[in-house]
């Protein structure tokens, strides 16, 4: 079955650590996104990429990391910069024609989620 | 800066009902609409999706309109069951800037009751 898998389903950080969020698709999607998801807010976007070796910061990129190693897969690190980690982790995917001029987005499809809690 | 509107932030209906969510953004300018579904603690299901030169669109039970004009979206459900008892959340795209970068509302919660 084809999909967009997240792991682990929940995680628990100490002060000061780092810590990777898995996302894997097998949809053969170009463009894969984290998102934030807090109580009471709309989803905030982290990172996004459009293809292998490329991504780009979202409106709250501080504090993270990613990676785009693999066009299956898309690790966001937490890192110890960012003050307020604990939330609901989305990750996206899309098919996408990135940078040949109008956008051609298609629907977003999403994973499971992880929920990070700070200890 | 594109902000999403979705109101109300709660509803509660009785099973049977047809019901109307709505979903207003500021930026008129946008490639697509989207309307999802999210279980509690669950990601996000994709309901439907709405192209800027598009009206409506239906799926079942569910339909979308989309006015770009004066900056709305209408999710309408009819005959609601308990199982669409969830939060709705409408996302749209930018016609400009690269990637599908979706500016999302904070949502309807629904819930439907026996």
């Amino acid at each position: 079955d084809g999909g967009i898998t997240q792991s682990p389903k929940y995680l628990f950080r100490k002060e000061g650590q780092n810590v990777t969020l898995s996302c894997e698709q097998n949809l053969n999607h170009d463009a894969m996104y984290w998102y934030r998801q807090d109580p009471g807010q709309g989803l905030r976007l982290i990172y996004y990429s459009q293809i292998v070796n490329d991504f780009q910061k979202g409106d709250i990129a501080e504090g993270y990391s990613v990676s785009r190693e693999k066009k299956e897969s898309f690790p966001l690190t937490v890192t110890s910069a960012q003050k307020n980690p604990t939330a609901f982790y989305l990750c996206a995917s899309s098919i996408e024609f990135p940078r040949t001029g109008l956008p051609r987005g298609n629907e977003q499809f999403f994973g499971p989620g992880t929920r990070l809690t700070v200890l | 800066k594109q902000e999403v509107t979705q109101i109300p932030a709660a509803l509660s209906v009785p099973e049977g009902e047809n019901l109307v969510l709505n979903c207003s953004f500021t930026d008129s300018a946008i490639y697509n609409l989207q309307w999802f579904r999210q279980d509690p603690g669950k990601g996000l299901t994709s309901l439907l999706l709405i192209q800027s030169s598009q009206r409506e669109q239906t799926s079942g039970r569910l339909n979308a309109s989309l006015d770009k004009s004066s900056g709305r979206s209408t999710l309408y459900i009819a005959a609601s069951q308990p199982g669409d008892s969830a939060t709705y959340l409408c996302a749209v795209r930018p016609y400009t800037g690269g990637g599908n970068k979706l500016t999302f509302g904070t949502g309807t919660q629904l819930k439907v009751e026996l």
